[in-house]
Protein backbone atom coordinates (compact mmCIF):
# COMPACT_ATOMS: atom_id res chain seq x y z
CA UNK A 1 0.00 0.00 0.00
CA UNK A 2 1.17 3.28 -0.92
CA UNK A 3 2.24 5.62 1.99
CA UNK A 4 1.07 8.50 0.03
CA UNK A 5 -2.65 8.61 -1.25
CA UNK A 6 -4.33 10.86 -3.68
CA UNK A 7 -7.77 11.65 -4.70
CA UNK A 8 -9.15 12.21 -6.30
CA UNK A 9 -7.60 9.90 -9.38
CA UNK A 10 -8.61 12.62 -12.13
CA UNK A 11 -10.81 15.39 -12.21
CA UNK A 12 -12.18 17.94 -14.88
CA UNK A 13 -13.58 21.76 -13.81
CA UNK A 14 -14.65 24.58 -15.89
CA UNK A 15 -12.26 27.37 -16.21
CA UNK A 16 -12.88 29.89 -12.96
CA UNK A 17 -14.16 27.23 -10.53
CA UNK A 18 -11.84 26.47 -7.42
CA UNK A 19 -11.51 22.82 -6.41
CA UNK A 20 -9.76 20.80 -3.54
CA UNK A 21 -7.53 18.04 -3.91
CA UNK A 22 -7.11 15.47 -1.12
CA UNK A 23 -3.74 13.93 0.08
CA UNK A 24 -3.70 11.22 2.82
CA UNK A 25 -0.73 9.68 4.55
CA UNK A 26 0.73 7.19 6.95
CA UNK A 27 4.54 8.14 6.61
CA UNK A 28 5.42 8.90 10.11
CA UNK A 29 7.42 10.73 11.42
CA UNK A 30 7.79 13.47 8.41
CA UNK A 31 9.65 16.42 8.22
CA UNK A 32 7.22 17.89 6.03
CA UNK A 33 4.74 17.86 3.40
CA UNK A 34 4.73 19.18 -0.53
CA UNK A 35 2.92 19.68 -2.86
CA UNK A 36 4.34 19.69 -6.77
CA UNK A 37 2.80 20.48 -10.25
CA UNK A 38 3.60 18.61 -12.97
CA UNK A 39 2.94 19.24 -16.48
CA UNK A 40 3.26 16.50 -19.06
CA UNK A 41 6.67 15.40 -20.16
CA UNK A 42 8.36 18.73 -17.99
CA UNK A 43 9.67 18.13 -14.50
CA UNK A 44 7.52 18.71 -10.98
CA UNK A 45 7.52 22.16 -9.75
CA UNK A 46 7.15 23.37 -6.32
CA UNK A 47 3.79 24.60 -5.14
CA UNK A 48 4.44 24.53 -1.53
CA UNK A 49 5.78 23.42 1.55
CA UNK A 50 4.81 22.72 5.07
CA UNK A 51 6.59 21.75 8.36
CA UNK A 52 4.65 19.34 9.95
CA UNK A 53 4.14 22.40 12.60
CA UNK A 54 2.13 24.18 9.85
CA UNK A 55 -1.24 23.92 8.94
CA UNK A 56 -1.51 26.54 6.11
CA UNK A 57 0.60 27.72 3.66
CA UNK A 58 -1.10 29.66 0.50
CA UNK A 59 1.29 29.91 -2.95
CA UNK A 60 -0.97 32.92 -5.19
CA UNK A 61 -4.17 30.71 -5.89
CA UNK A 62 -2.78 28.12 -4.54
CA UNK A 63 -3.44 27.18 -0.74
CA UNK A 64 -2.24 23.93 1.29
CA UNK A 65 -3.80 22.82 4.29
CA UNK A 66 -2.34 19.77 6.81
CA UNK A 67 -3.56 18.35 9.87
CA UNK A 68 -1.24 16.08 11.20
CA UNK A 69 -3.48 14.30 13.32
CA UNK A 70 -5.94 13.05 10.92
CA UNK A 71 -2.37 12.57 8.50
CA UNK A 72 -4.60 14.49 5.78
CA UNK A 73 -3.39 17.68 3.73
CA UNK A 74 -5.73 19.41 0.94
CA UNK A 75 -4.77 21.80 -2.11
CA UNK A 76 -6.82 24.19 -2.56
CA UNK A 77 -7.03 25.87 -6.22
CA UNK A 78 -8.86 28.90 -6.47
CA UNK A 79 -10.45 30.45 -9.60
CA UNK A 80 -8.63 27.84 -12.11
CA UNK A 81 -7.26 28.62 -15.19
CA UNK A 82 -6.25 26.48 -18.07
CA UNK A 83 -2.55 26.83 -17.10
CA UNK A 84 -3.68 24.95 -14.20
CA UNK A 85 -4.10 21.57 -16.15
CA UNK A 86 -1.73 19.34 -15.20
CA UNK A 87 -0.63 16.29 -12.30
CA UNK A 88 -0.57 17.67 -9.05
CA UNK A 89 1.82 15.55 -6.38
CA UNK A 90 1.45 15.17 -2.91
CA UNK A 91 5.34 14.41 -1.77
CA UNK A 92 6.18 13.82 2.44
CA UNK A 93 9.85 13.57 3.49
CA UNK A 94 10.10 11.31 6.39
CA UNK A 95 12.12 12.57 9.27
CA UNK A 96 15.75 11.18 8.81
CA UNK A 97 15.35 10.77 4.98
CA UNK A 98 17.06 13.76 4.42
CA UNK A 99 15.77 14.74 0.15
CA UNK A 100 13.60 10.78 0.03
CA UNK A 101 10.71 12.10 -0.98
CA UNK A 102 7.95 9.90 -0.85
CA UNK A 103 5.46 10.81 -3.44
CA UNK A 104 1.85 10.43 -4.17
CA UNK A 105 0.32 8.93 -7.49
CA UNK A 106 -0.95 12.37 -8.22
CA UNK A 107 -4.05 13.41 -9.12
CA UNK A 108 -4.58 14.90 -12.93
CA UNK A 109 -6.17 18.04 -13.34
CA UNK A 110 -8.01 19.14 -16.41
CA UNK A 111 -9.77 22.78 -16.56
CA UNK A 112 -11.86 23.28 -19.49
CA UNK A 113 -13.24 26.14 -21.32
CA UNK B 1 19.83 31.58 -12.16
CA UNK B 2 20.46 29.03 -14.19
CA UNK B 3 18.20 25.81 -12.58
CA UNK B 4 18.74 22.12 -12.97
CA UNK B 5 19.95 20.49 -15.91
CA UNK B 6 19.59 17.16 -17.33
CA UNK B 7 21.20 16.18 -20.34
CA UNK B 8 20.48 14.24 -22.82
CA UNK B 9 16.56 15.19 -22.97
CA UNK B 10 15.81 11.49 -24.89
CA UNK B 11 17.55 8.65 -25.46
CA UNK B 12 16.49 5.53 -27.11
CA UNK B 13 19.04 1.85 -25.78
CA UNK B 14 18.59 -1.29 -26.76
CA UNK B 15 18.12 -4.00 -24.07
CA UNK B 16 21.62 -5.49 -22.32
CA UNK B 17 23.57 -2.17 -22.78
CA UNK B 18 24.38 0.80 -20.65
CA UNK B 19 23.80 4.11 -19.91
CA UNK B 20 24.82 7.16 -18.15
CA UNK B 21 22.38 10.04 -17.44
CA UNK B 22 23.83 13.30 -16.03
CA UNK B 23 22.55 16.24 -14.14
CA UNK B 24 23.92 19.72 -12.92
CA UNK B 25 22.62 21.39 -10.28
CA UNK B 26 21.62 24.89 -9.39
CA UNK B 27 25.02 26.70 -8.46
CA UNK B 28 25.54 26.60 -4.54
CA UNK B 29 23.61 23.19 -4.13
CA UNK B 30 24.81 20.20 -3.04
CA UNK B 31 22.41 18.22 -3.02
CA UNK B 32 21.16 15.91 -5.73
CA UNK B 33 18.31 13.27 -6.28
CA UNK B 34 17.52 11.03 -8.86
CA UNK B 35 14.08 9.64 -9.45
CA UNK B 36 12.08 7.20 -12.01
CA UNK B 37 9.19 8.17 -12.69
CA UNK B 38 6.72 5.44 -14.84
CA UNK B 39 2.89 5.55 -15.55
CA UNK B 40 2.73 2.72 -13.38
CA UNK B 41 4.79 3.72 -10.47
CA UNK B 42 4.71 6.99 -10.67
CA UNK B 43 7.64 8.65 -9.21
CA UNK B 44 10.13 6.65 -7.04
CA UNK B 45 13.22 7.27 -4.78
CA UNK B 46 16.44 6.38 -6.35
CA UNK B 47 19.45 7.45 -4.06
CA UNK B 48 20.55 10.83 -2.96
CA UNK B 49 23.95 12.42 -3.40
CA UNK B 50 25.47 15.21 -0.78
CA UNK B 51 29.31 16.17 -0.84
CA UNK B 52 30.16 13.48 -2.96
CA UNK B 53 28.76 11.10 -1.05
CA UNK B 54 25.61 8.22 -1.17
CA UNK B 55 23.10 9.90 1.76
CA UNK B 56 20.33 8.11 0.91
CA UNK B 57 19.30 4.84 -1.17
CA UNK B 58 15.89 3.38 -2.49
CA UNK B 59 14.67 -0.15 -3.50
CA UNK B 60 16.57 -0.18 -6.96
CA UNK B 61 18.61 -3.36 -8.25
CA UNK B 62 22.24 -2.57 -8.06
CA UNK B 63 21.75 -2.08 -11.43
CA UNK B 64 21.29 1.30 -10.89
CA UNK B 65 23.93 3.40 -9.47
CA UNK B 66 24.87 6.71 -9.35
CA UNK B 67 27.92 9.27 -8.28
CA UNK B 68 28.63 13.07 -7.56
CA UNK B 69 31.55 15.02 -8.51
CA UNK B 70 33.02 17.73 -6.83
CA UNK B 71 31.78 20.51 -8.33
CA UNK B 72 28.37 18.79 -7.59
CA UNK B 73 27.08 17.49 -10.87
CA UNK B 74 26.01 13.84 -10.76
CA UNK B 75 25.47 11.18 -12.77
CA UNK B 76 23.39 8.13 -12.67
CA UNK B 77 24.26 4.86 -14.63
CA UNK B 78 22.16 2.05 -15.48
CA UNK B 79 23.53 -1.46 -16.46
CA UNK B 80 22.22 -4.60 -18.65
CA UNK B 81 19.25 -2.41 -19.52
CA UNK B 82 15.83 -3.82 -19.17
CA UNK B 83 12.80 -3.11 -20.94
CA UNK B 84 10.99 -2.24 -17.99
CA UNK B 85 14.06 0.36 -16.98
CA UNK B 86 12.30 2.79 -19.84
CA UNK B 87 10.86 5.70 -17.66
CA UNK B 88 11.28 9.72 -17.10
CA UNK B 89 14.59 10.22 -15.25
CA UNK B 90 14.30 13.26 -13.14
CA UNK B 91 16.92 14.79 -10.67
CA UNK B 92 15.89 17.29 -8.47
CA UNK B 93 19.03 19.62 -6.43
CA UNK B 94 18.59 21.04 -3.13
CA UNK B 95 20.98 23.18 -0.45
CA UNK B 96 20.62 21.11 2.63
CA UNK B 97 18.29 19.44 4.81
CA UNK B 98 15.03 17.83 4.87
CA UNK B 99 13.27 21.05 4.29
CA UNK B 100 14.89 23.02 2.04
CA UNK B 101 13.00 23.29 -1.32
CA UNK B 102 13.92 20.41 -4.43
CA UNK B 103 14.18 21.93 -7.18
CA UNK B 104 13.63 19.45 -10.64
CA UNK B 105 15.03 19.23 -13.87
CA UNK B 106 13.26 18.38 -16.93
CA UNK B 107 14.23 15.03 -16.88
CA UNK B 108 15.72 12.39 -19.55
CA UNK B 109 13.33 10.11 -21.31
CA UNK B 110 14.63 7.11 -21.74
CA UNK B 111 13.02 4.17 -23.66
CA UNK B 112 14.53 0.54 -24.20
CA UNK B 113 13.78 -1.42 -26.95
Amino acid sequence: KNQVEQSPQSLIILEGKNCTLQCNYTVSPFSNLRWYKQDTGRGPVSLTIMTFSENTKSNGRYTATLDADTKQSSLHITASQLSDSASYICVVTPTGGGNKLTFGTGTQLKVEL
Amino acid sequence: KAGVTQTPRYLIKTRGQQVTLSCSPISGHRSVSWYQQTPGQGLQFLFEYFSETQRNKGNFPGRFSGRQFSNSRSEMNVSTLELGDSALYLCASSLNGPNTEAFFGQGTRLTVV
